[in-house]
């Protein structure tokens, strides 16, 4: 089965203190990790992906193969994080095209 | 450049009643093409997807259906409304065959029921 957890409905930091968004997943093969994000009124888009191994935004996710999981994590938080996280879940194509979203979890930056 | 039409934005259907739900994927070809529905507490909920015409594959068993009649358009659809259809819903593409592929998603459509 693939599937993926998203402990945290709701996070609320303090602007200028860390964040940390949490995600496990579930499955059997190789598989493709990512973080999108939607701000207020605005369409879902991807915020990274685990095999670029980059920072957007200040953001970072770094895939855990051992503990199953891809937490996103940022050093200081800034208002403008304000929005709802969503953890995906990737076959990888070739056969595989399914693509399975966490439930999310919405950040709150308090100034 | 590739855009992703969904329409209409929102709907009020009274219970009972059909619906249709379209999806169309502009300036790409063979796309992957998905239904989710966003609802409160739930997440992203996948309900269907699709590799090529005619390809639909169903995760969520329900009062629902898609189907795939041309390369890039995906239709929702459903023989009668029940209240609990009442939701966000979102139709997204991603390109065949690649690694780490970004999906791409619509406006999604505010579908309620009465």
């Amino acid at each position: 089965a693939q599937r993926v957890t998203q402990p945290e409905k709701l996070l609320s930091v303090f602007k200028g203190a860390p964040v940390e968004l949490k995600c496990n997943y579930s499955y059997s093969g190789s598989p493709e990790l990512f973080w999108y994000v939607q701000y207020s009124r605005q369409r879902l888009q991807l915020l990274l992906r685990h095999i670029s191994r980059e920072s957007i935004k200040g953001f970072t996710a770094d895939l855990n193969k051992g503990e199953t999981s891809f937490h996103l994590k940022k050093p200081f938080a800034q208002e403008e994080d304000s929005a709802m996280y969503y953890c995906a879940l990737g076959g990888g194509g070739f056969g595989n095209e399914k693509l399975t979203f966490g439930t999310g979890t919405r950040l709150t930056i308090i100034p | 450049s590739q855009t992703i039409h969904q329409w209409p934005a929102t709907l009020v259907q009274p219970v009972g009643s059909p619906l249709s739900l379209e999806c169309t994927v502009e300036g790409t070809s063979n796309p992957n093409l998905y239904w989710y529905r966003q609802a409160a507490g739930r997440g992203l909920q996948l309900l269907f997807y699709s590799v090529g015409i005619g390809q639909i594959s169903s995760e969520v068993p329900q009062n629902l259906s898609a189907s795939r009649p041309q390369d890039r358009q995906f239709i929702l659809s459903s023989k009668k409304l029940l209240l609990s259809d009442s939701g966000f819903y979102l139709c997204a593409w991603t390109r065949q065959g690649f690694l780490s592929t970004e999906a791409f998603f619509g406006q999604g459509t505010r579908l309620t029921v009465v």
